[in-house]
């Protein structure tokens, strides 16, 4: 079974940067189908998609975030990584790692959803 | 981006009681959607997707419906470990973009 867990500071300063890498395992994060997403949720505030990337380093970033993002991948260690720069108060949630699956359908059409997610880590951000 | 809202925000509902939540986008998303269960301190958790699809695992008192525009979750006989918020998520395009959430306690 497939199983994911985040991992990284649980506090973060002001103006630095928010590292975060989330462990695959009981699968190949290489897998052709897959990405591998980032999603948080802040306090009293909805889920945020920030963005997914593919094992080959392909990347997918939501535009709200994309200047401060970046999602890369270490298929050796079976990871993938979140860096956001210039955090500020407004960054604090929880963040989730999710397996970004590809379903394939009726020839050649697909769906993607996140099947398998990691338990979240709280990141607050204060001075 | 595209926005979804979903209706109602909660609802207050008994152990066998049928239950309905809908959720909408502010465009035509096809049959991109996908539903999730979130209990409190653990992980969503997929329980339909493409709109109709049952995930593998997931009781099938939960069902989904719906295309273009309005979809449909409805758990047919609420059950005491259905206790939760639930969360429509579309994936038509990037950025993909969740509902607000609908949380079901006990009446």
């Amino acid at each position: 079974q497939l199983q994911l867990q985040e991992s990284g500071p649980g506090l973060v300063k002001p103006s630095e940067t928010l590292s975060l890498t989330c462990t695959v395992s009981g699968g190949s994060i290489s897998r052709s189908s897959d990405f591998w997403g980032w999603i948080r949720q802040a306090p009293g505030e909805g889920l945020e998609w920030i963005g997914s990337v593919y094992y080959s380093g392909s990347t997918n970033y939501n535009p709200s975030l994309k200047s401060r993002v970046t999602i890369s991948v270490d298929t050796s260690k079976n990871q993938f990584s979140l860096d956001l720069n210039s955090v500020t108060a407004a960054d604090t949630a929880v963040y989730y790692c999710a397996r970004d699956l590809e379903y394939y359908y009726d020839s050649g059409s697909y769906s993607r959803y996140f099947d398998s997610w990691g338990q979240g880590i709280l990141v607050s951000v204060s001075p | 981006d595209i926005q979804m809202t979903q209706s109602p925000s909660s609802l207050s509902a008994s152990v066998g009681d049928r239950v309905t939540i809908t959720c909408r986008a502010s465009q035509t998303i096809s049959r991109y959607l996908n539903w999730y269960q979130r209990k409190p301190g653990k992980a969503p958790k997929v329980l339909i997707f493409l709109a109709s699809n049952l995930q593998s695992g997931v009781p099938s008192r939960f069902s989904g419906s719906g295309s273009g525009t309005d979809f449909t979750l409805t758990i047919s006989s609420l059950q005491p470990e259905d206790f939760a918020t639930y969360y429509c998520q579309q994936s038509d395009s990037t950025p993909f973009t969740f509902g607000p959430g609908t949380k079901v306690d006990i009446k």
